[in-house]
């Protein structure tokens, strides 16, 4: 596996569900990005990751609860979602150091909150 | 409010044109401006880069003009192919802090 890895790809949950989304990056980037694409709004910044830490916190709700046990993994714990959740999850990493700040992102994973 | 903002939902160019892509911030903090390129069921990827101490920046077929007066950049593809066909993203760091802010993007399409 090279690059960014998301699983699962897509998603379907109940409002009472609990879900996870995982992201793995084989890349030995310091930092770790949740991002997500409603349709037709720019790609929202959710959480930042630097060496395990989370740094930033977008004023995201508590139903989603990020997770990074060490610099390659990350994950996003779902719990009671609304249907207004339903989007595009993008995880991405960087180096993390001064200059250009280039993300790789993953895939994504889709998820439908019914 | 917000800072990255591409208002040209989407752009439609014939094959070995020019095809001209615009982004307008707002926040005079943003040092590098970055374009990414979505297609469907993939994640976007990274296309070229510019630093605000430059005007521009050309990789291959790709040029990135800055225009810091006006607040504005623009990518040029020339000439434009078919494998083009895709969603295009502005971004923007800097003021210190790591994330990138992302405009809407825009939908081009290169006909043959």
């Amino acid at each position: 596996e090279t690059g960014v890895t998301q699983t699962p790809r897509h998603l379907v949950m109940g409002m009472t569900n609990k879900k996870s989304l995982k992201c793995e990056q084989h890349l030995g980037h310091n930092a770790m990005y949740w991002y997500k694409q409603s349709a037709k709004k720019p790609l929202e910044l959710m959480f930042v990751y630097n060496f395990k830490e989370q740094t930033e916190n977008n004023s995201v709700p508590s139903r989603f609860s990020p997770e990074c046990p060490n610099s390659s993994h990350l994950f996003l714990h779902l719990h009671t979602l609304q249907p207004e959740d339903s989007a595009l999850y993008l995880c991405a990493s960087s180096q993390g150091s001064a200059g250009a700040n280039v993300l790789t992102f993953g895939a994504g994973s889709r998820l439908t909150v019914l | 409010d917000q800072q990255v903002k591409q208002n040209s939902p989407s752009l439609s160019v014939q094959e070995g044109r020019i095809s001209i892509l615009n982004c307008d911030y707002t926040n005079s903090m943003f040092d590098y401006f970055l374009w990414y390129k979505k297609y469907p069921a993939e994640g976007p990827t990274f296309l070229i880069s510019i630093s605000s101490i430059k005007d521009k920046n050309e990789d291959g077929r790709f040029t990135v003009f800055l225009n810091k007066s006006a607040k504005h950049l623009s990518l040029h593809i020339v000439p434009s192919q078919p494998g083009d066909s895709a969603v295009y993203f502005c971004a923007a760091s800097g003021g210190g802090a790591q994330k990138l802010v992302f405009g809407q993007g825009t939908r081009l399409t290169i006909n043959p």
